[in-house]
């Protein structure tokens, strides 16, 4: 089975701009989960998403949205970018009961400049 | 790698040698505790997880050790490896409760040969 992929790998973006990245699950999952990697704080969860209906939050301001298809690939969009923004971005799939193993994707690292 | 910068405690250890990696967990409410490991340039990789009906749980050449009293997770990996060379992160989830994983700060184990 393909892992957990997420495109773009790499991405540059300036303040002010608003960025989309996507995330496609392994097959048969139908939760996806979003995470913020920052050498500051770590590993932080953003939301989560199941059967294309957001089943959670973290405490993230409203500028960071998601969305799932029915499919089950998602994607999260952050709009009016700062440079607190620029983060590694994971994405994790799981079949979707609270204790199935959540398997991540390699990350899309954003860079606000 | 992501974690570039990031004042993360640290491990060294001989090549052969048995390591411990020690993470405190924070809501007293979690009842399912895992451990990834993330080597630079990926996702997190899961590694063995354990519920809180159970105070060890063993896998191949690691042990998750839990002590609920003291709110106190260890990942014992013996034999260790140059491969094992990575960041361990703990991360805790509520079965019944919200889907999000919770991550500790991380440990950076280093095997010297």
């Amino acid at each position: 089975k393909a892992g957990v992929t997420q495109t773009p790998r790499y991405l540059i973006k300036t303040r002010g701009q608003q960025v989309t990245l996507s995330c496609s699950p392994i097959s048969g999952h139908r939760s996806v989960s979003w995470y913020q990697q920052t050498p500051g704080q770590g590993l932080q969860f953003l939301f989560e998403y199941f059967s294309e209906t957001q089943r959670n939050k973290g405490n993230f301001p409203g500028r960071f949205s998601g969305r799932q298809f029915s499919n089950s690939r998602s994607e999260m969009n952050v709009s009016t970018l700062e440079l607190g923004d620029s983060a590694l971005y994971l994405c994790a799939s799981k079949i979707g009961t609270s204790t199935d193993t959540q398997y991540f994707g390699p990350g899309t690292r954003l860079t606000v400049l | 790698g992501e974690n570039v910068g990031l004042h993360l405690p640290t491990l060294s250890v001989q090549e052969g040698d048995n390591s411990i990696i020690n993470c405190a967990y924070s809501n007293s409410a979690s009842d399912y505790f895992i451990w990834y490991k993330q080597e630079s340039g990926k996702g997190p990789q899961f590694i063995i997880d354990i519920r809180s009906n159970m105070d060890k749980r063993q896998g191949q050449r690691v042990t998750v050790l839990l002590n609920k009293t003291v709110k106190h997770l260890s990942l014992q990996i013996a034999a260790t490896q140059p491969g094992d060379s990575a960041v361990y992160f703990c991360a805790e989830n509520s079965i019944q409760g919200a889907q999000k994983l919770v991550f500790g700060q991380g440990t950076r184990l280093t095997i010297n040969p």
